[in-house]
């Protein structure tokens, strides 16, 4: 399968500070990428849809201006966690979308 | 309403015996995709399985395969030769298509679990 990397994959900070997110394709070019957040032991929850060369399309409940999402190429998307509170804690994983979805490992945030 | 239903939150099956985790879904789009994923403790998310809607035979990837019945608006996995490795949380997945764009919807999960 196609491989998705996601950097960091584990990021404490502050509360107050921001946190960029890198998600990568490493192999295909795409033209599309999401973001989705994961609360332990629950299924993964769409947050944005990130279109190269234009904005993403964010879903309804998610603060666009809390999450930015920049998807400057075609193999790279990021998203940036602004102005972090410990409520932000939470697995955030990307994948890169071709026909089928391949995931990136995934960050691990926490906001203290 | 659920798009995308797992009855199943838990499942235990013996090492080497088969399993299958159910996955029911609601489209009114004539074309969509299904997918399976495992997601160990590590996190990541593993592809597994896919099947198309307009693929007439049932998809099939090693012991994973996908018991797809269109009608009934079923898409169960099946792991045959169950391993301890398997043990893991398991998503069933729907793409459609929404404005012109694709969207993947997941269901709550099946957690499961494979006794030495």
């Amino acid at each position: 399968g196609a491989v998705v990397s996601q950097h960091p994959s584990r990021v404490i900070c502050k509360s107050g500070t921001s946190v960029k997110i890198e998600c990568r394709s490493l192999d295909f070019q795409a033209t599309t990428m999401f973001w989705y957040r994961q609360f332990p032991k629950k299924s993964l929850m769409l947050m944005a849809t990130s279109n190269e060369g234009s904005k993403a399309t964010y879903e309804q409940g998610v603060e666009k201006d809390k999450f930015l999402i920049n998807h400057a190429s075609l193999t790279l998307s990021t998203l940036t966690v602004t102005s972090a509170h410990p409520e932000d804690s939470s697995f955030y994983i990307c994948s890169a979308a071709r026909e089928t979805q391949y995931f990136g490992p995934g960050t691990r945030l926490l906001v203290l | 309403a659920q798009k995308i239903t797992q009855t199943q939150p838990g499942m235990f099956v013996q090492e080497k015996e088969a399993v299958t985790l159910d996955c029911t879904y609601d489209t009114s789009d004539p074309s969509y995709g299904l997918f399976w994923y495992k997601q160990p403790s590590s996190g990541e998310m593993i592809f597994l399985i896919y099947q198309g809607s307009y693929d007439q035979q049932n998809a099939t990837e090693g012991r994973y395969s996908l018991n797809f019945q269109k009608a009934r608006k079923s898409a169960n996995l099946v792991i045959s030769a169950s391993q301890l490795g398997d043990s893991a949380m398991y998503f069933c997945a729907m793409r459609e298509s929404t404005s012109g764009t694709y969207k993947y919807i997941f269901g709550t999960g099946t957690r499961l679990k494979v006794l030495a």
